[in-house]
C-alpha cells in the first residue's frame, strides 16, 4: 500500500538553527510529493512539492528533494524562524488517484 | 478569490445529534476532499466528489457519515447520531485539476461532542 512516515516529534530548536524533518514513503506507484504546514487553528497550507525524481521543491527558506533511491523527501532549512513554529506534514499522492496520504505530523517549537 | 471556505469553524453538538459541515471549493474548482484529523494525529482521507457524484467513498464510516456536493451550493459532510469518537477537525479540500499541482486546504471544522 502507500504510506508515509514522518520523524516522530515534538521537535524543538532554538532560533537560527539548522532544521530536518525525516519524511520516508511506500508507494506502489509514480508519487508526487508534499510538504505541508499547519498553523495553530488553522488549516493547511502547501509549503513546497515535487513531482519526479531529483526534482527540489523550495519555498520560504525550506527545500526537499524526491530521493527515489532511498525513498525519502526530508525537509530542510538553514535558519528557523520562531514564526516557523507549526506541525509539518510529508504527503503524497499517486498519479491517477488523487486523494493524499498524510503521515503523522510533526510539531515544531522555534525558542527565541 | 476566497479560497475554500469551510463552516461553521466550531461546532458542538450532544451524543445521538446531527452535525453538518459545510464546504465550499475555490471558484471554479469542481473536486472536493473531505479529511478528518484526529486530536495529535495526520490527516486521513474520508471521501472524494465531484458536483453530483461521489467518486472515492472509500475512508468513510459505514454507518452515520453520508456526503453530498450538489450542482448547486456548497459540499455538505453528515454526520447523523454524533458519538464522542466524531470530535475532530473535518477539513476539505479543492483542486482544479491534477493533483500533483497540490490541493487548497479550507480552516476546518472543529467538531466536539459532548
Amino acid at each position: 500500500g502507500n504510506s508515509v512516515t514522518q520523524m516522530e516529534g515534538p521537535v524543538t530548536l532554538s532560533e537560527e538553527a539548522f532544521l530536518t524533518i525525516n519524511c520516508t514513503y511506500t508507494a506502489t506507484g509514480y508519487p508526487s510529493l508534499f510538504w505541508y504546514v499547519q498553523y495553530p487553528g488553522e488549516g493547511l497550507q502547501l509549503l513546497l512539492k515535487a513531482t519526479k525524481a531529483d526534482d527540489k521543491g523550495s519555498n520560504k527558506g525550506f527545500e526537499a528533494t524526491y530521493r527515489k533511491e532511498t525513498t525519502s523527501f526530508h525537509l530542510e532549512k538553514g535558519s528557523v524562524q520562531v514564526s516557523d513554529s507549526a506541525v509539518y506534514f510529508c504527503a503524497l499522492t499517486i498519479q491517477g488517484a488523487q486523494k493524499l496520504v498524510f503521515g503523522q505530523g510533526t510539531r515544531l517549537t522555534i525558542n527565541p | 478569490n476566497a479560497g475554500v471556505m469551510q463552516n461553521p469553524r466550531h461546532l458542538v453538538r450532544r451524543r445521538g445529534q446531527e452535525a453538518r459541515l459545510r464546504c465550499s471549493p475555490m471558484k471554479g474548482h469542481s473536486h472536493v476532499y473531505w479529511y478528518r484529523q484526529l486530536p495529535e494525529e495526520g490527516l486521513k482521507f474520508m471521501v472524494y466528489l465531484q458536483k453530483e457524484n461521489i467518486i472515492d467513498e472509500s475512508g468513510m464510516p459505514k454507518e452515520r457519515f453520508s456526503a453530498e456536493f450538489p450542482k448547486e451550493g456548497p459540499s455538505i459532510l453528515r454526520i447523523q447520531q454524533v458519538v464522542r469518537g466524531d470530535s475532530a477537525a473535518y477539513f476539505c479540500a479543492s483542486l482544479l485539476g491534477e493533483a500533483e499541482h497540490g490541493y487548497t486546504f479550507g480552516s476546518g471544522t472543529r467538531l466536539t461532542v459532548v
